[in-house]
């Protein structure tokens, strides 16, 4: 039973280049998590995805940033014309429902240059 | 005012000895989750313990104790016997379950331990 898995593990984009993380849940975990971990930090929520549907996106800044997690396929967290500032840690998690337990993925590093 | 609160400097810890991470925290809610993580330097997050505030009992999990003091609102982390491999950041985190919080978790800015052969 594969992890949370995401890619991928580092990606180095330039300043107003796109950028797309994947994540792929846990098998059977139908909600999906993403945190962004700055230099020296801990982990800020960002969105709180089930299938289909955006639950909670308080922690999402309000321009360049947007996740989806469509029927088939992985979670997509996109930041578009990326900055030095979006140089973090990227951090996926899933969880079978609300309220349980939710498993990390490894992370993607993004270096913007 | 902060939910997780972790203001401890870098901590040392002898081989062997026993440490405790310090995690204060801040909530209305009468339901709540409480979770320690490590995130050693190849920086994946590991997941160590967990503690509901309903829980009457302190959570333990092989080496890993979490002290739970509700009423001062604490969840300090207790390693024993450290290991080289204990050497790491250390996450205190916070799950509120009031309808709608969902499982998303807000954590403290963490804790470096490193442990002395």
């Amino acid at each position: 039973n594969a992890g949370v898995m995401q890619n991928p593990r580092h990606l180095v984009r330039r300043r107003g280049q796109e950028a797309r993380l994947r994540c792929s849940p846990m098998k059977g975990h139908s909600h999906v998590y993403w945190y962004r971990q700055l230099p020296e930090e801990g982990l800020k929520f960002m969105v709180y995805l089930q299938k289909e549907n955006i639950i909670d996106e308080s922690g999402m800044p309000k321009e360049r940033f947007s996740a989806e997690f469509p029927k088939e396929g992985p979670s997509i967290l996109r930041i578009q014309q990326v900055v030095r500032g979006d140089s973090a840690a990227y951090f996926c998690a899933s969880s079978p429902g609300p309220y349980t337990e939710a498993f990390f993925g490894q992370g993607t590093r993004l270096t913007v240059v | 005012a902060q939910k997780i609160t972790q203001t401890q400097p870098g901590m040392f810890v002898q081989e062997k000895e026993a440490v405790t991470l310090d995690c204060t925290y801040d909530t209305s809610d009468p339901s709540y989750g409480l979770f320690w993580y490590k995130q050693p330097s190849s920086g994946e997050m590991i997941f160590l313990i967990y503690q509901g505030s309903y829980d009457q009992q302190n959570a333990t999990e092989g080496r890993y104790s979490l002290n739970f003091q509700k009423a001062r609102k604490s969840a300090n982390l207790v390693i024993s016997a450290s290991q080289l491999g204990d050497s790491a950041m250390y996450f205190c985190a916070m799950r509120e379950d009031y309808t709608g919080a969902n499982s998303k978790l807000t954590f403290g800015k963490g804790i470096t331990l490193s442990v002395r052969p």
